[in-house]
């Protein structure tokens, strides 16, 4: 199994510029999640899925969208990049988000500038 | 509001010493407490965690936490660092949903 897997890894934009970035995992898993990770901020929740076709906000969701059209993919939409929306990205995904069993598996992360 | 607080933002230890850090988290009721490690230039990576049961739970490479309800506290311990360990560690909660909310992360240097 590959994991979860995330592109590009790098990444420069222009302000307002539109970019996906892609993530794929190969487990199963029903759920997915995006954050965003900035220097001193910890890992920020953008938007999850608890399954396909099913998407919702999380703690920062504005300036991103999301679809999840197969269980596998979970791609992150910026439409109008913005300056505050460098950071590093991180998918991730778990069987179910509730079993005591249950763990959470991260991407290698996409790094993004927006200048 | 409902956080998660690792109150040591960077640490530096040399080999062989002991380690401790903390993570403080603000909900009541119910909690499962994880450990995440992330090493240079990888991805975030389960050290630990505590669903239930016994408080002081054993990871990978050595690690351990104790839960102490009392204290609403999830400290990660390892009796001897390795530079290995080299890497930024976080704490997250979650309140038995698929919502986690991480810590700031811990900057661990050990220096050999």
């Amino acid at each position: 199994n590959a994991g979860v897997t995330q592109t590009p890894k790098f990444r420069i934009l222009k302000i307002g510029q539109s970019m996906t970035l892609q993530c794929t995992q190969d487990m199963n898993h029903n759920y997915m999640y995006w954050y965003r990770q900035d220097p001193g901020m910890g890992l920020k929740l953008i938007y999850y899925s608890v399954g396909a076709g099913i998407t919702d906000k999380g703690e920062v969701p504005n300036g991103y969208n999301v679809s999840r059209s197969t269980t596998e993919d979970f791609p992150l939409r910026l439409e109008l990049a913005a300056p505050s929306q460098t950071s590093v990205y991180f998918c991730a995904s778990s069987y179910s988000g509730v079993s005591s069993t249950d763990t959470q598996y991260f991407g290698p992360g996409t790094r993004l500038t927006v200048l | 509001a409902q956080s998660v607080s690792q109150h040591n933002h960077h640490v530096i230890l040399s080999e062989a010493a002991s380690l401790e850090l903390g993570c403080n988290y603000s909900y009541g009721g119910t909690v499962n407490l994880f450990w995440y490690v992330q090493y240079p230039g990888q991805h975030l990576q389960l050290l630990l965690k505590y669903f239930s049961g016994d408080p002081l739970v054993k990871g990978i490479k050595g690690f351990e936490a104790e839960f102490i309800k009392s204290t609403f506290s999830f400290n990660l311990r390892k009796p001897s660092v390795q530079w290995s360990d080299t890497a930024e560690y976080f704490c997250a909660v979650n309140r038995g949903t698929y919502k986690y909310i991480f810590g700031t992360g811990t900057r661990l240097k050990v220096l050999a």
